[in-house]
């Protein structure tokens, strides 16, 4: 099936500093969903693109649909503690077909902040 | 408030002993899902739903049932769970499928399976 392949794995960095991940895929997604999982707890949307090129911001993120509709980035600027957590993209596969509601996640980012 | 309600939020059990985590979602989504999560392998799904009575294999749907008899509920069972079946699980719910499929997540089950 369609895979989303998620990079970095994991980051460390230090309050402050801006942050970039991206996910690719070898196939056309026709939307990007970008979640973010808190310790114990289940993902929470963040952003969602529908059109490629679209740039959409919520705050101090900003995330990317690719042109070639293969990959989205996620930025995150002026990290803070709270940003700690697992990123995940998504999408429904089987673009030009029917999902019914089926999402294909890549492995995520783990995040780390350090004050 | 909307939300996606799973129970219980912690399971131990013996192999063999059958199981059903509950779900349930109260925004009249069509689309219900369950995904299992273990490290490194991001989130998989294991069953869905597009509406009641309406049901379908996910990418790992092995060793597990679903259900949907009503809108907002879509239990998860395991009728003879095994080792290889401890994970934490994800309930989900979606107003629709297709292209605009964004999912609401229930808060999750860590399943232990001794």
């Amino acid at each position: 099936g369609q895979q989303l392949n998620q990079s970095p794995q994991s980051m460390f960095i230090q309050e402050g500093e801006d942050v970039s991940m991206n996910c690719t895929s070898s196939s056309i997604f026709n939307t990007w969903l970008w979640y973010k999982q808190d310790p114990g707890e289940g993902p929470v949307l963040l952003i969602a693109l529908y059109k490629a090129g679209e740039l959409t911001s919520n705050g101090r993120l900003t995330a990317q649909f690719g042109i070639t509709r293969k990959d989205s980035f996620l930025n995150i600027s002026a990290s803070i503690p709270s940003d700690v957590g697992i990123y995940f993209c998504a999408g429904p596969p089987n673009a030009g077909g029917t999902s019914y509601g089926k999402l294909t996640f890549g492995q995520g980012t783990i995040l780390t902040v350090h004050p | 408030e909307a939300q996606v309600t799973q129970n219980p939020r912690y399971l131990i059990t013996v192999t063999g002993k059958k199981l059903t985590v509950t779900c349930s979602q109260n925004m009249n989504h069509e689309y219900m899902s369950w995904y299992r999560q273990d490290p490194g392998l991001g989130l998989r799904q294991i069953y869905y739903s597009m509406n009641v009575e309406v049901t379908d294999k996910g990418d790992v749907p092995e060793g597990y049932k679903v259900s949907r008899k009503e809108k907002r509920n879509f239990p998860l069972i395991l009728e003879s769970p095994s080792p290889n079946q401890t994970s934490l699980y994800f309930c989900a719910s979606s107003f629709r499928g297709g292209e605009n499929t964004e999912a609401f997540f229930g808060q999750g089950t860590r399943l232990t399976v001794v």
